[in-house]
């Protein structure tokens, strides 16, 4: 079964600095998506950035970027130029390439961001 | 606007009351599935739904039902609650055709048991 495991319950950033939040999974499969989701405290669940398994070239959007590492599978999420709207709690997730379980995300425990001005 | 609503978004209910947590989306979607959230163990997917009166469970899905009796609708129903049944509900969906990316999420249902 794959799995999803962040190590880092809590990160702290200054505002401006850089921050890379980490996660590494297991699975077998070749073909599968990553993704991080941002969850602020309104709750409402936003896709940050997504990584295709069969693409070497790391994903980036704007001031996210991730650091894909597929024979360590490792996908950490490194933000730029932090903002106070970053604070967040941080979900990494997987799911397979075809549908199995309806395309069933599997998701870490979450990494509470927080942003100090 | 394209979107996945919950209803409702509070919930304070008492052991063994049934319940049913609305979930509808307008933008056709094949796949529906229910996450529930819990601290220190992320989002784990409850019951999922492939298309019209097509369903299964998910990882977590003892003491929960849905149907899909309509394509935009996938409503979860709790027949008795109990306490540890307290969480943060997600109902999210997406299309299947092609490699269908992204999963769009509801707002959440935070549902206390007493």
């Amino acid at each position: 079964a794959q799995t999803v495991t962040q190590s880092q319950p809590e990160m702290s950033v200054q505002e401006a600095e850089t921050v890379t939040l980490s996660c590494t999974y297991d699975t077998s499969e070749s073909d599968y998506y990553l993704f991080w989701y941002k969850q602020p405290p309104s709750r409402q669940m936003i896709l940050v950035i997504r990584q295709e398994a069969y693409k070497q070239q790391n994903a980036t959007e704007n001031r996210f970027s991730v650091n894909f590492q597929k024979a360590a599978k490792s996908f950490s999420l490194k933000i730029s130029d932090s903002q106070l709207g970053d604070a967040a709690m941080y979900f990494c997730a997987y799911r397979r390439s075809f549908y199995n379980q309806g395309g069933k995300l599997i998701f870490g425990q979450g990494t509470e961001l927080s942003v100090k001005p | 606007e394209a979107q996945v609503t919950q209803n409702p978004r509070y919930l304070i209910t008492v052991t063994g009351k049934k319940l049913t947590v609305t979930c509808s989306q307008n933008m056709n979607h094949e796949y529906m599935s229910w996450y529930r959230q819990d601290p220190g163990l992320g989002l784990r997917q409850i019951y999922y739904s492939m298309n019209v009166e097509v369903t299964d469970k998910g990882d977590v899905p003892e003491g929960y039902k849905v149907s899909r009796k309509e394509k935009r609708n996938f409503p979860l129903i709790l027949e008795s609650p109990s306490p540890n049944q307290t969480s943060l509900y997600f109902c999210a969906s997406r299309t299947i055709a092609g490699r269908g990316y992204e999963q769009y999420f509801g707002p959440g249902t935070r549902l206390t048991v007493t």
